[in-house]
């Protein structure tokens, strides 16, 4: 079983305010992404890190930032919460170690943000 | 750059019947190819993958085959069952500039007793 987590599963808030979604890993993984769910069920890659201090913009634009201050934690941030934010976000984590040709990704249970 | 084509869903079945998902790929060099699975509420998880071509992918009775000369991995199943409804991913990855994963628009598979 995948030992990445994420904090909250759910949450709903109003508009212009500042929320952090949580995600830390407890395997060493150097790589860590942030994925933007859409209700048709697309996977939008947002945000990735190869490693502690380094953050990437994915192929999908969002206003959310994301830090990499230790190698298991990554949180993404809203400044000012909108209502076209309301989504499910799942974050993830590969070993960038040795093999990289097959290296699966591991995710977390997702945060589902509902901004009214 | 890489893409992944998965058919539309939903595929909506009867229990024991036979499931084909089609996944199709474009990409350079030699990806591996891998199959996610989501159930509802959840996040994704790993459900089988291959690394070459030829390589035959299984697990929990589902399987598919790595195809380079027709780029496809289609997920195959003999006998679904209710609990298999979820969403299935095709994914890829390793040909890219940092191994990044590239997903397929995923497919919902209903199973109906």
């Amino acid at each position: 079983e995948a030992d990445i987590y994420q904090t909250p599963r759910y949450l709903v808030i109003g508009t212009g305010k500042k929320i952090t979604l949580e995600c830390s890993q407890t395997m060493g993984h150097d790589k860590m992404y942030w994925y933007q769910q859409d209700p048709g069920m697309e996977l939008h890659l947002i945000h990735y890190s190869y490693g502690v201090n380094s953050t990437e913009k994915g192929d999908l634009s969002s206003e959310s930032t994301v830090s990499r201050i230790r190698t298991e934690h990554f949180p993404l941030t809203l400044e000012s919460a909108r209502p076209s934010h309301t989504s499910q976000y799942l974050c993830a984590s590969s070993d960038d170690r040795g093999n990289t040709m097959n290296t699966e990704a591991f995710f977390g249970q997702g945060t589902r943000l509902t901004v009214v | 750059g890489d893409s992944v084509t998965q058919m539309e869903g939903p595929v909506t079945l009867s229990e024991e019947a036979f499931l084909t998902i089609n996944c199709t790929y474009t990409a350079t060099g030699y990806p591996s190819l891998f199959w996610y699975v989501q159930y509802p509420g959840e996040g994704l998880q790993l459900l089988l993958k291959a690394t070459k071509a030829d390589d035959k992918g299984s697990n929990k009775g589902f399987e598919a085959t790595y195809r380079k000369e027709t780029t496809s991995f289609h997920l195959e199943k003999g006998s679904v069952q209710v609990s298999d409804s979820a969403v299935y991913f095709c994914a890829l990855s390793g040909s890219n500039a940092g191994n990044m994963l590239t997903f397929g628009g995923g497919t919902r598979l209903m199973v109906k007793p």
